[in-house]
């Protein structure tokens, strides 16, 4: 089946990395994807992965695919106030067809 | 802003009623989603149309239907409401099936009393 799972709460200080963690179960996941939703707002698109890679850069962002434990990461270099958001991880995959399955949302609480 | 539109913001509505969310996706996107947003339930799947015609189904319960219309603008329909279904309903948009990049409109917030 499709479960996707992530850590509920995490809180960092200003200028700190960040690494949000996600695990997933289907394993003919084709695409994953980390969504931002800052509150009152939707659903923005950070940045996505293919199953076939181990990581991506993008900025800030650095995406790791750990594809034999299912585990994908997200880490957020040089934390801002601005990145204080829920972090949705989500994956498409073969069995769901175009539908994303997604997390339960990983809230980030950044101090100064 | 992603490009998708969503309207109305907030519905306050009562048992029994029936509403229509309505959708417009980023200029050019052929497919269009509908999820709901809930504390308890997470983000979940409702349906899909991709060009007018449906394309795939979730966890839509059958009060629940949509449409996409020949300007690719959708509505989705809720009736009968209960109470369990007050919740974020968000439509998303994509124009590449086979990368599945979804953009979000910022979503209808659903009260039912």
């Amino acid at each position: 089946g499709e479960d996707v799972e992530q850590s509920l709460f995490l809180s960092v200080r200003e200028g700190d990395s960040s690494v949000i963690n996600c695990t997933y179960t289907d394993s003919s996941s084709t695409y994953l994807y980390w969504y931002k939703q800052e509150p009152g707002a939707g659903l923005q698109l950070l940045t996505y992965i293919f199953s076939n890679m181990d990581m991506k850069q993008d900025q800030r962002l650095t995406v790791l695919l750990n594809k034999k434990d299912k585990h994908l990461s997200l880490r957020i270099a040089d934390t801002q106030t601005g990145d204080s958001a829920i972090y949705f991880c989500a994956e498409s995959t073969s069995q769901a067809g175009t539908a994303l399955i997604f997390g339960k949302g990983t809230t980030l609480s950044v101090s100064s | 802003d992603s490009g998708v539109t969503q309207t109305p913001k907030h519905l306050i509505t009562a048992t029994g009623q029936r509403v229509t969310l309505r959708c417009s996706p980023r200029s050019g996107d052929l497919s269009v989603y509908w999820y709901q947003q809930s504390l308890d339930q997470g983000l979940q799947f409702l349906i899909q149309y991709y060009n007018g015609e449906e394309r795939a189904k979730g966890n839509i319960l059958e009060r629940f239907s949509a449409q996409q219309f020949p300007d690719l603008h959708s509505e989705l329909n809720l009736s009968s409401l209960e109470l369990g279904d007050s919740a974020l309903y968000f439509c998303a948009s994509s124009d590449n099936e086979a990368l599945n990049e979804q953009y979000f409109g910022p979503g209808t917030r659903l009260t039912v009393t």
